[in-house]
Parts: C-alpha cells; sequence; structure tokens
C-alpha cells in the first residue's frame, strides 16, 4: 500500500451538494493528520487537522478512523469557491516527515 | 501565508548550470523545508532543516543541496542543472516538530532547465 492514497477524481458537483473524499493511509502509527487545499499554480494551504474525535469547521467535517486507516472531509454546501485540489497529509512512520497524498480535484458548477 | 518568500518566482536556465532558490521567512520558525511539485507524484520532501546548520535528506534529495546559515534563510542549489529538475519548488515552515504540526508554504518557484 502508497502511504497516502487518494481518489485523484475529479468530482464534479453542483453548487449547494455534499460531496466526500476519503483518503487512507499506510502507517499505523501515524499521529498527526491534516486537510490542505491547493489551488491551480498556488501553493498548498492548511484547510484543517483532523483530530481523533473527529472535528467540524463550519462547512467542512474531518473524520479519522485509525482501525480502518483512512481519513475524511466532507464538504456541505458546496460553493464555486470550494473548486480546488484537496491533499491529504499524514506524517511518515519515522515522525520525521509529512507525506502529501497526489490530492483530490473537486469542480463545483453553478 | 506565515510570511514566506521565495525568490525568484520564476527562473528559466540551462541543463548543467547551477541554482540556487531562496526561502525567507519571518516567523522565527525552527523547521525549513523544501519540497517538488510534478504531475502524477504530488509533493516530495527534497531535504529539511531543523535549525541553523542542521539539515537532512528527504525523499528526493539526489542532485540538490541546502545551506542555512541563519534562522530565517533556507537555501537550495542545484550545483549542475538537468531537465529532470524542471518543476515547481515549494519551502515551508513550521514552528515546532517535524511532522506533528501543519507546515506553511511560500508562493513557489517555477524553474523550468532547457
Amino acid at each position: 500500500r502508497k502511504e497516502v492514497e487518494q481518489d485523484p477524481g475529479p468530482f464534479n458537483v453542483p453548487e449547494g451538494a455534499t460531496v466526500a473524499f476519503n483518503c487512507t493511509y499506510s502507517n499505523s502509527a501515524s499521529q498527526s493528520f491534516f486537510w490542505y487545499r491547493q489551488d491551480c499554480r498556488k501553493e498548498p494551504k492548511l484547510l484543517m487537522s483532523v483530530y481523533s474525535s473527529g472535528n467540524e469547521d463550519g462547512r467542512f467535517t474531518a473524520q479519522l478512523n485509525r482501525a480502518s486507516q483512512y481519513i475524511s472531509l466532507l464538504i456541505r454546501d458546496s460553493k464555486l469557491s470550494d473548486s480546488a485540489t484537496y491533499l491529504c497529509v499524514v506524517n511518515n512512520q519515522a515522525g520525521t516527515a509529512l507525506i502529501f497524498g497526489k490530492g483530490t480535484t473537486l469542480s463545483v458548477s453553478s | 501565508d506565515a510570511g514566506i518568500t521565495q525568490s525568484p518566482r520564476h527562473k528559466v536556465t540551462e541543463t548543467g548550470t547551477p541554482v540556487t532558490l531562496r526561502c525567507h521567512q519571518t516567523e522565527n520558525h525552527r523547521y525549513m523545508y523544501w519540497y517538488r511539485q510534478d504531475p502524477g507524484h504530488g509533493l516530495r520532501l527534497i531535504h529539511y532543516s531543523y535549525g541553523v546548520k542542521d539539515t537532512d535528506k528527504g525523499e528526493v534529495s539526489d542532485g540538490y543541496s541546502v545551506s542555512r546559515s541563519k534562522t530565517e534563510d533556507f537555501l537550495l542549489t542545484l550545483e549542475s542543472a538537468t531537465s529532470s529538475q524542471t518543476s515547481v519548488y515549494f519551502c515551508a515552515t513550521s514552528g515546532q516538530g517535524y511532522s506533528n504540526q501543519p507546515q506553511h508554504f511560500g508562493d513557489g518557484t517555477r524553474l523550468s532547465i532547457l
């Protein structure tokens, strides 16, 4: 299994839709999990950290399932401005670096 | 974000020439990182620094060297650029810990090696 795997998409959804992305990771000892957002030709930006109990930030909800080694990102009431690539990020086995997934592309249309 | 400035923003150069990219941060963050991003590969760590003059290799360090003489500056050098090093290079910083804190990225440098 690759260290961090994401469905590349693209996910094409209409405005107002709810969309969910999953990400699987290989290191069962990973302790740090994040979702980043990257717009075309821009730098990655932290969207949210992912906590064991799950966490929510407005329309965004992140969940962690340690038993199955996956994290998820749920976006409710999608906006045009949510169109971007979403990167799943997990710390590596040695705990010395962050491993970035290749990203899932979301396109929200009106 | 986090006061990170990369220079140059764009560069075109020829195979075999040396190239140095600069990352400057104003946040007094201890940890700094250099990544490259290529289609189909995502972000890959080249080198990182955990303090002044303290650096280590990442996943794709061959052909690259780094230096950190001041907290605020982290330089990435391609000693003899090759076409395979054509990429977008991102610098990132974090305040504490190697991997238990999120990293904040600069705007990136688009490097083309002809």
